[in-house]
């Protein structure tokens, strides 16, 4: 049973459009809620990361919003970019273990 | 620094064939762990290291061992490959439990 639950499952943005990939959770536990970019054919790599006592976080174009009472969290993509284009994973750890949702596949249309 | 190196890239085996995925890491990373990737099942944590003598279960461990010796390398072993063993392999490591995890570039595994 997935302990993260990630949506949509896909999603296609125009450039310059807004991607948005949400993720829930249970666990209140967990400590430390980071999200991935996966290209084909290569590793996860950290993307963005946010810690429950910070409601939001902003690195360039990527934002990620919190809501620790709905235990859900997001990642705003602004002015998507072709280059976007890749499966995006959101994750949640506690206790040295990292759960992660099923994952996202982004495709930006120029 | 080459970060997280993971070999062979690709690997066909037999069922009940056995083999050993490698896994180094040269930044002095204490945490490592090993994730395995099935389509539309996102990355599942197979068994995880604190440290050099020191291992631990996670989420999908049956038919997997791991050993710690040395702080740089931490190896899988598949004692009797299955077909459902078939995936994707990823090897991470990181400073601490709660820093981020740095992925190597993961192995290919079809069990025939």
């Amino acid at each position: 049973q997935q302990q993260v639950k990630q949506s949509p499952q896909s999603l296609i943005v125009q450039k310059g459009g807004i991607s948005i990939i949400n993720c829930a959770y249970e666990n209140t536990a967990f400590d430390y809620f980071p999200w991935y970019q996966q290209f084909p054919g290569k590793g996860p790599a950290l993307l963005i990361a946010i810690r429950p006592d910070v409601s939001e976080k902003k690195e360039g174009r990527f934002t990620i919003s919190f809501n620790k009472s709905a235990k859900q969290f997001s990642l705003h993509i602004m002015d998507s970019q072709p280059g976007d284009s890749a499966t995006y994973f959101c994750a949640a750890s506690y206790d040295y273990k990292l759960s992660f949702g099923a994952g996202t596949t982004v495709t930006v249309r120029a | 620094n080459a970060g997280v190196t993971q070999t062979p890239k690709f690997q066909v085996l037999k069922t009940g064939q056995s083999m050993t995925l490698q896994c180094a890491q040269d930044m002095n990373h204490e945490y490592m762990s090993w994730y395995r990737q099935d389509p539309g099942m996102g990355l599942r944590l197979i068994h995880y290291s604190v440290g050099a003598g020191i291992t631990d279960q996670g989420e999908v461990p049956n038919g997997y061992n791991v050993s710690r010796s040395t702080t740089e390398d931490f190896p899988l072993r598949l004692l009797s490959a299955a077909p459902s063993q078939t995936s994707v392999y990823f090897c991470a490591s990181s400073y601490s439990t709660s820093d981020w995890q740095f992925f190597g570039p993961g192995t290919r595994l079809t069990v025939l």
